[in-house]
């Protein structure tokens, strides 16, 4: 069974270093997003992408970048580690449409010393 | 500003029926979905009300009134695995998603 895979699992890092989260899909779904996800608060959007090509800003895109080249890719990349981006980072996709599910990946558990 | 509200913890016994509640505020509204995300796993789709009313799917029911800004997903005949955070999260007018902090229910024997 495939879906979204993110690499890696678990990661620690320390601060100032660069990183990037990998993240593949194989439903050909058009949508891809970042959240992060923290004790006690809601999932918080970090970029998305509704398809291949373009990207836009969710509510917390400081700190980070991502592309889409293609359907199926979406990295997520710290430039300078931060000790704040400690978090688990969740990426999903959606075929796109409205009240479409978000399929979501196991995802990624990032500390940053 | 934009804000859903939801319980942080509920209890329930195997068995027994629970109903976590989920208020919402959002710039405009396109519908509201329930989520189940077990500790350490992904969150995955559980239902999407757009409509006011009940949809039942199974032993998972979730209801909305949208002129309350209100809605509530309900368990039965609960189960230990039903142990998990369960997310309300509503869609704006841009069909931007607006998450809950989620509901950790705990279910006793």
């Amino acid at each position: 069974i495939a879906g979204i895979t993110q690499a890696p699992t678990s990661q620690i890092l320390a601060a100032g270093r660069r990183m990037t989260l990998r993240c593949t899909q194989d439903m050909r779904h058009n949508a891809m997003y970042w959240y992060r996800q923290d004790l006690g608060l809601g999932l918080r959007l970090i970029h998305y992408s509704n398809t291949a090509g373009t990207t836009g800003k969710g509510e917390v895109p400081d700190g980070y970048s991502v592309s889409r080249a293609n359907t199926d890719d979406f990295p997520l990349t710290l430039a300078s580690a931060v000790p704040s981006q400690t978090s688990v980072y969740f990426c999903a996709s959606s075929d796109g449409g409205h009240g479409g599910e978000l399929f979501f990946g196991e995802g990624s558990r990032l500390t940053v010393l | 500003g934009q804000n859903i509200d939801q319980p942080t913890e509920m209890t329930a016994t195997e068995g027994a029926i629970v109903q976590i509640n989920c208020t919402y505020q959002t710039s405009g509204f396109n519908g509201l979905f329930w989520y189940q995300q077990h500790a350490g796993e992904a969150p995955t789709f559980l239902s999407y009300n757009v409509l006011d009313g009940l949809e039942e799917k199974g032993r998972f029911s979730s209801f909305l009134s949208r002129s309350k800004g209100y809605s509530y997903l309900l368990l039965k005949e609960l189960q230990m695995k039903d142990s998990a955070s369960y997310l309300c999260a509503g869609t704006d007018s841009n069909y931007q998603l607006i998450w809950g902090a989620g509901t950790k229910l705990i279910i006793k024997p």
